[in-house]
């Protein structure tokens, strides 16, 4: 799996908008771009992915820069839930196939203040 | 539906001995993938299986093994145990066949070992 980077911790304030970045300079064109978050005490939880164009669905928005090197995941209205590890991953596309393991990094800690 | 699940969710074991961890995934859920999670190394993959058979490795000495049963539940073992092999070990179920393969975690088996 292509290597992804992201910076290793970030702080916002509760309410506000909170947007994480991912950069993925050696992405192959089918490569679907992955966000998973790990709360703490638990396991990993898939947030949203995409493959180019913007994503959003009820936990999250994702945008893909045209180029596709590098992503954004955007969480509208950080509530101290949201405090977690956040992993952007990317994965090979297939259909009909089986699962290759994830490949995780190191994440960016996101810390919520009140 | 119910989410998946580990047992037992903390085990402490000495050097030398071995231990089987037990994973019963999502309900129709087919594939099973195992993660060890330590601070040094992060979340890394054991191997995944799919109707019975280990389809993918990670790199993980021989001591590491699984297996999967006709129900999809699965078991992994990790013999001759060393100090370095505690760690949060996870469990992942998914559906192959579409796309993204989203994987659903479940809340981990914490392993010591004395």
């Amino acid at each position: 799996d292509a290597k992804t980077t992201q910076p290793n911790s970030m702080e916002s304030n509760e309410e506000e908008p909170v947007h994480l970045p991912c950069n993925h300079s050696t992405i192959s064109g089918t490569d679907y771009i992955h966000w998973y978050r790990q709360l703490p005490s638990q396991g990993p939880e898939y947030v949203i992915h995409g493959l180019t164009s913007n994503v959003n669905n009820r936990m999250a928005s994702l945008a893909i820069a045209e180029d596709r090197k590098s992503s954004t995941l955007i969480l509208h209205r950080a509530t101290l839930r949201d405090a977690a590890v956040y992993y952007c991953i990317l994965r090979a596309g297939f259909s009909g196939g089986g699962a290759d393991g994830l490949t995780f990094g190191k994440g960016t800690h996101l810390i919520i203040q009140p | 539906k119910a989410g998946v699940t580990q047992t037992p969710r903390y085990l402490i074991k000495t050097r030398g001995q071995q231990v089987t961890l037990s994973c019963s995934p999502i309900s129709g859920h087919r594939s099973v993938s195992w993660y060890q999670q330590t601070p040094g190394q992060g979340l890394q993959f054991l191997f995944e299986y799919f109707s019975e058979t280990q389809r993918n490795k990670g790199n993980f000495p021989g001591r590491f093994s699984g297996r999967q049963f006709s129900n999809s539940r699965s078991e992994m073992n990790v013999s001759t145990l060393e100090l370095g092999d505690s760690a949060l070990y996870l469990c992942a179920s998914n559906l192959p066949g579409n796309d993204y393969n989203e994987q659903f975690f479940g809340p981990g088996t914490r392993l010591t070992v004395l």
